[in-house]
């Protein structure tokens, strides 16, 4: 059974650039999370969606961030325009149901220069 | 406020000494406590879950414990292949969405 994917694996930008992060979760797990690593700090939670409504974007840090998952498939998370702060491992994870133990992928690298 | 911490930050062992890394916890409403290992430029990856004090489960040289206040996961016999980081997390019933990620401890095993 493939894992969670994610890409691009690394992204370098300039800051007021766009950026576009991309998960693709576990086939068949509705649950789909975003997280990111900053500055060596833990990882902190973003947003949850189940199927293609978002059931928690308490984490999302402000407007300059817009994720999508429609059809309930695949997610996409974007950053624009892209700030210094913003640097860090975006990662995607997902569980079958909500609540329960959460599958992560490999992250995205973001470098905002 | 919810808060995940775990010590020690660093962990250094001879390959086969045996240790364990602590995890407390202050959370309203403990729905699950999460052990994930993860290597360096990968994701987390799952190890256990722990629903409520008592519980212990095991895996390899690994075994993760649960008391009210914290967690315990004891590594008996490390191999070198033992070494990453070990991230305790903690989900609330009230906000099942989210995983709240304590900082880690870094694992070294030396051959």
């Amino acid at each position: 059974e493939a894992g969670v994917t994610q890409f691009p694996s690394h992204s370098v930008i300039e800051k007021g650039q766009t950026v576009t992060l991309r998960c693709d979760p576990i086939s068949g797990h509705d649950n789909l999370y975003w997280y990111r690593r900053v500055m060596g700090k833990e990882i902190k939670f973003l947003l949850h969606f189940v199927k293609e409504s978002k059931q928690d974007e308490s984490g999302m840090p402000n407007n300059r961030f817009l994720a999508e998952r429609t059809g309930g498939t695949y997610s996409t998370l974007k950053v624009q325009p892209a700030e210094l702060e913003d640097s860090g491992v975006y990662f995607c994870a997902s569980s079958p149901n909500g609540g329960g133990t959460q599958y992560f992928g490999p992250g995205t690298r973001l470098t905002v220069l | 406020e919810d808060q995940v911490t775990q010590s020690p930050e660093a962990l250094r062992l001879q390959e086969g000494e045996s240790s364990s890394l602590n995890c407390s916890y202050t959370v309203s409403g403990l729905r699950g406590l999460f052990w994930y290992r993860q290597d360096p430029g990968k994701g987390p990856e799952f190890l256990f879950t722990l629903y409520s004090a008592g519980e212990e489960k095991e895996k390899e040289r690994l075994k993760a414990t649960l008391t009210k206040k914290e967690s315990f996961l004891h590594i008996t016999a490390p191999k070198p292949e033992d070494s990453a980081t070990y991230l305790c997390a903690v989900q609330r019933y009230s906000s099942a969405s989210k995983i709240i990620f304590g900082s880690g401890t870094r694992l070294s095993i030396r051959p």
